[in-house]
């Protein structure tokens, strides 16, 4: 199992720019999340999902889109890219509510 | 609302100690989930040690044990026999009473094991 993967791993933004972070996993995981990691932080949460279909904003989900239409992948779309949003991009998942959650291996997003 | 506090920004350690990390959090529910992940220079995030607000015991995992203090609140992560390779970052987090295993994360401590 190659578990929690996200691409692209780096990523310089220009100031009002849009993008996709991808997230794909392959262990059959109904709940998945995005957080953020600013320098010198704790991870915040973004958006979460706990199956396909549906999706629900966590502590800070302004600037930022997700959907889930199928079970492995969680995409996180950043529209209108703003400097505040360096940061560094995690994906999870957990099995159930349960779980421990399983982390991929970051993005790291400059915004110019 | 539920919060995590890591009041040690860093710590070190000589190679072979035992390190004790603290960690208090604040909730006002009966039921929840504390979590120990560590973030070594690499990024990655990876899942340590994990103990349930009604587990009777302390959780262990090898070197990993979780010093849970409820009347406290606190849930200090002890590494036994420190190794270089524990040098890291270590993130105290709680499942967040709402559900859905979202996750609350204190702002970390720098660990460095010196030999």
């Amino acid at each position: 199992n190659a578990g929690v993967t996200q691409t692209p791993k780096f990523r310089i933004l220009k100031i009002g720019q849009s993008m996709t972070l991808q997230c794909t996993q392959d262990m059959n995981h109904n709940y998945m999340y995005w957080y953020r990691q600013d320098p010198g932080m704790g991870l915040k949460l973004i958006y979460y999902s706990v199956g396909a279909g549906i999706t629900d904003k966590g502590e800070v989900p302004n600037g930022y889109n997700v959907s889930r239409s199928t079970t492995e992948d969680f995409p996180l779309r950043l529209e209108l890219a703003a400097p505040s949003q360096t940061s560094v991009y995690f994906c999870a998942s957990s099995y159930s509510g349960d779980n421990e959650q399983f982390f991929g291996p970051g993005t790291r997003l400059t915004v110019l | 609302a539920q919060k995590i506090t890591q009041t040690q920004p860093g710590m070190f350690v000589q190679e072979k100690e035992a390190v004790t990390l603290d960690c208090t959090y604040d909730t006002s529910d009966q039921s929840y989930g504390l979590f120990w992940y560590k973030q070594p220079s690499s990024g990655e995030m990876i899942f340590l040690i994990y103990q349930g607000s009604y587990d009777e015991q302390n959780a262990t995992e090898g070197r990993y044990s979780l010093n849970f203090q409820k009347a406290r609140k606190s849930a200090n992560l002890v590494i036994s026999a420190s190794q270089l390779g524990d040098s890291a970052m270590y993130f105290c987090a709680m499942r967040d009473p709402g559900g859905y295993n979202k996750l609350i994360f204190g702002a970390g401590t720098r660990l460095a094991v010196h030999p």
